[in-house]
């Protein structure tokens, strides 16, 4: 059975850009998390999709924005993209709330 | 007070030894418990999970869960070279829509 699926790999892109990382679950989970992880800092809480509705946020501003399609699957978009933006952009999922988060390989998003 | 909290280390232990990591809560409300290992670069694994009081075993590994002293603790039995790592501690609340995850304990296990 296939894990979490992030896509792509790595992004390069310059400031002020955008940026759209995407995220396939497990089959089956419904609960779609995405964290943010800076160069030797901790995971950073961004959004929470259950059954394509937004469960919950992070405090991040306004241009972090996404969304879950009927599938499951979820996309991250980051517009006016900013250096500070450089991050390892991890995806998870569960089969719901309060169940274990299986994590995908993460997403190299690099803002020169 | 962060809502969970781990001393970042670096914790450092030797080869065969106990590793004992740690996690404190400030939320007296009913939990689940999981811990996370994240080698470098790479993204967390799940290691296990616990949500009662009490002990948990899996292999060398052991769960400890205190409601009354508000704190969750992993014990590492016969430490291996290759459990060097940054172990997290995620707190689900029960009931509501909120995860959240410690800092990360950095674990060095010396041969």
């Amino acid at each position: 059975e296939a894990g979490v699926t992030q896509s792509p790999t790595h992004l390069i892109k310059t400031r002020g850009q955008q940026a759209t990382l995407r995220c396939s679950p497990i089959s089956g989970h419904t609960s779609v998390y995405w964290y943010q992880q800076a160069l030797g800092l901790g995971l950073q809480f961004l959004l929470w999709y259950d059954e394509g509705e937004e469960r919950n946020r992070g405090n991040f501003p306004p241009r972090f924005s996404g969304r879950q399609f009927p599938n499951y699957s979820s996309e991250l978009n980051v517009n006016a993209l900013e250096l500070e933006d450089s991050a390892l952009y991890l995806c998870a999922s569960s089969l719901g709330l309060n169940e274990k988060l299986f994590f995908g390989s993460g997403t190299q998003l690099s803002v020169l | 007070q962060k809502e969970v909290e781990q001393n970042s280390g670096p914790l450092s232990v030797p080869e065969g030894a106990i590793a004992s990591l740690n996690c404190t809560y400030s939320d007296r409300v009913s939990q689940s418990f999981f811990w996370y290992r994240q080698y470098s670069g790479k993204s967390p694994e799940l290691i296990m999970s616990i949500y009662s009081n009490g002990d948990k075993e899996d292999g060398r590994f052991t769960a400890q869960l205190n409601k009354a002293s508000q704190y969750v603790s992993l014990l590492i039995r016969d430490s291996q070279p290759s459990d060097s790592a940054t172990y997290l501690c995620l707190m689900i609340r029960q009931g509501a829509q909120k995860l959240v995850f410690g800092q990360g304990t950095r674990l060095t296990i010396n041969p």
